[in-house]
C-alpha cells in the first residue's frame, strides 16, 4: 500500500463544473496536508494547506480534511481550462513530506 | 523575492557517466529538499537538509548518489555512475524555518542514454 494514494485519473470536467480530487494516506499521525498544482513540464506550486479537520476555502478552492478517515480532498468550483494540470497531494509528519502520484485534471471549454 | 534557482535545466549523459546538479534556495530558507520525479509519478524525496545537516536521506541510493549543502545555503546533488533508470526530473525545494510549505525550483531534466 502506498503511503499517499490519489485517484490516477485522468479526470475530465466541463468548464464551470466542480472538480473533486481525492487523497487517502496511511500514516495516522500525519499532521499537515498540502495540495500542489503542477502544470505539464513545470514544477509543483502550492495551492492549499490544511491542518485541522473540516473545510478550508480559498477562492474557488476548498480543501477538506477528515483525519479519522485519513482522507483529504480538493474541490475546484467553476473550473476553468487554466485549471488543467496534475494535482499532487502531500502529507507531512514532523517535517517529512510524502507526495502522491497526482491526479491529472482536464477542464474542457 | 527570488525563487529557488537550479542549474542546469537540462542534461543528457550516457550511462556510467557522472553528473552534478546545483540548487540555491530562497534566501533565509533553512530547509532544503532534493526530489526525483519520474514521468507520471509524484516527487520522491531523496534527501532533506536542515541548514547544513542531513535530516533524512533514507531514500537516497548512496552507492551512486551523494549530496552536500556546505555553509547551509546552496547544495549540489551528484550521480556517479548514472544508470538508465536515473532519467527523471530532479527538483530542489526549500522551506522557511518552522514551516512545511515547500517552494520548488524549475527542476533539472536528466536523460541518461
Amino acid at each position: 500500500q502506498k503511503e499517499v494514494e490519489q485517484n490516477s485519473g485522468p479526470l475530465s470536467v466541463p468548464e464551470g463544473a466542480i472538480a473533486s480530487l481525492n487523497c487517502t494516506y496511511s500514516d495516522r499521525v500525519s499532521q499537515s496536508f498540502f495540495w500542489y498544482r503542477q502544470y505539464s513540464g513545470k514544477s509543483p506550486e502550492l495551492i492549499m494547506s490544511i491542518y485541522s479537520n473540516g473545510d478550508k476555502e480559498d477562492g474557488r478552492f476548498t480543501a477538506q480534511l477528515n483525519k479519522a478517515s485519513q482522507y483529504v480532498s480538493l474541490l475546484i468550483r467553476d473550473s476553468q481550462p487554466s485549471d488543467s494540470a496534475t494535482y499532487l497531494c502531500a502529507v507531512s509528519n514532523a517535517g517529512k513530506s510524502t507526495f502522491g502520484d497526482g491526479t491529472t485534471l482536464t477542464v474542457k471549454p | 523575492e527570488a525563487g529557488v534557482a537550479q542549474s542546469p535545466r537540462y542534461k543528457i549523459i550516457e550511462k556510467r557517466q557522472s553528473v552534478a546538479f546545483w540548487c540555491n534556495p530562497i534566501s533565509g530558507h533553512a530547509t532544503l529538499y532534493w526530489y526525483q520525479q519520474i514521468l507520471g509519478q509524484g516527487p520522491k524525496l531523496l534527501i532533506q537538509f536542515q541548514n547544513n545537516g542531513v535530516v533524512d536521506d533514507s531514500q537516497l541510493p548512496k552507492d551512486r548518489f551523494s549530496a552536500e549543502r556546505l555553509k547551509g545555503v546552496d547544495s549540489t546533488l551528484k550521480i556517479q555512475p548514472a544508470k538508465l533508470e536515473d532519467s527523471a526530473v530532479y527538483l530542489c525545494a526549500s522551506s522557511p524555518t518552522g514551516e512545511e510549505t515547500q517552494y520548488f525550483g524549475p527542476g533539472t531534466r536528466l536523460l541518461v542514454l
